[in-house]
C-alpha cells in the first residue's frame, strides 16, 4: 500500500524551531515529487512547495519562499518541512502529499494524515 | 498567476439529490484540473484528475467535465457519506499549484 505517515502534533512558542516529517512506503520514493500544504484552521487549502527527493531540488510558492524550508532524506523515505522561527500565524494543519513527475499528468495521492502545528506563548 | 474560483462556497441538498459545483479558472488550463473531497477532520482524498477521469475506487456517482476556463464537478445522487469540502486544483503553470476556496456541502 502506498502510504505517506507525518510525524505527530507539535505545540511550540513563538520563536521557537522546528520541523515536521512525511515518510513514504509502499512505492520508489524517489520516483514522485512531495509537495506541502498548508490548511489554517476553517480555512482552504494553500501549495507551500515541493521536493524531489531523488536530488533534493525545490520549488516554493512566492508566499512561503523564505519562511519555510522543505528538504528530504531519500535514505529513509522522508522529507521535512521546517521553520527557523514559528509565529502564531503558522499555526495550523500540515499536510504531505505525492505527485507525479510528468507536466501532463499531475495530482496529489496520497496525502498524509496531516500535522497540526500549533504556536502559541 | 492562474486564479481558481469555485461557486457556491456552500451548498445544502437532500439525500438522492443532483450535485454541482463550479471551478473558473482565470485563464486557459486545457483539462490540467483536479478534484479532492475533504471529510471533516480528515486528509484531501483524490476524486477525479484530468477534469474527467475518476480515480480508480472511486464511486460513479462522481464525475467531472469541462476545459478550458469552465468546470463542473457532479454528483449525481447525494449519499449521506458525501458530506465533505469539495476543492477543485489547477496544475497548468507548473510547479505552481493552486487550489479552488472549497465548497462545503451539508445535507439539507
Amino acid at each position: 500500500e502506498v502510504q505517506l505517515v507525518q510525524s505527530g502534533a507539535e505545540v511550540k512558542k513563538p520563536g521557537e524551531s522546528l520541523r515536521i516529517s512525511c515518510k513514504g512506503s509502499g512505492y520508489s520514493f524517489t520516483s514522485y515529487w512531495i509537495s506541502w500544504v498548508r490548511q489554517m484552521p476553517g480555512k482552504g487549502l494553500e501549495w507551500m512547495g515541493r521536493i524531489d527527493p531523488s536530488d533534493s531540488y525545490t520549488n516554493y510558492s512566492p508566499s512561503f519562499q523564505g519562511h519555510v524550508t522543505i528538504s528530504a532524506d531519500k535514505s529513509i523515505s522522508t522529507a521535512y518541512l521546517q521553520w527557523s522561527s514559528l509565529k502564531a500565524s503558522d499555526t495550523a494543519m500540515y499536510y504531505c502529499a505525492r505527485s507525479g513527475k510528468s507536466s501532463l499528468s499531475n495530482w496529489f495521492d496520497p496525502w498524509g494524515q496531516g500535522t497540526l502545528v500549533t504556536v502559541s506563548s | 498567476d492562474i486564479q481558481m474560483t469555485q461557486s457556491p462556497s456552500s451548498l445544502s441538498a437532500s439525500v438522492g439529490d443532483r450535485v454541482t459545483i463550479t471551478c473558473q479558472a482565470s485563464q486557459d488550463i486545457s483539462n490540467y484540473l483536479n478534484w479532492y473531497q475533504q471529510k471533516p477532520g480528515k486528509a484531501p482524498k483524490l476524486l477525479i484528475y484530468d477534469a474527467s477521469n475518476l480515480e480508480t475506487g472511486v464511486p460513479s456517482r462522481f464525475s467531472g467535465s469541462g476545459s478550458g476556463t469552465d468546470f463542473t464537478f457532479t454528483i449525481s445522487s447525494l449519499q449521506p457519506e458525501d458530506i465533505a469540502t469539495y476543492y477543485c486544483q489547477q496544475y497548468d503553470n507548473l510547479p505552481m499549484y493552486t487550489f479552488g476556496q472549497g465548497t462545503k456541502l451539508e445535507i439539507k
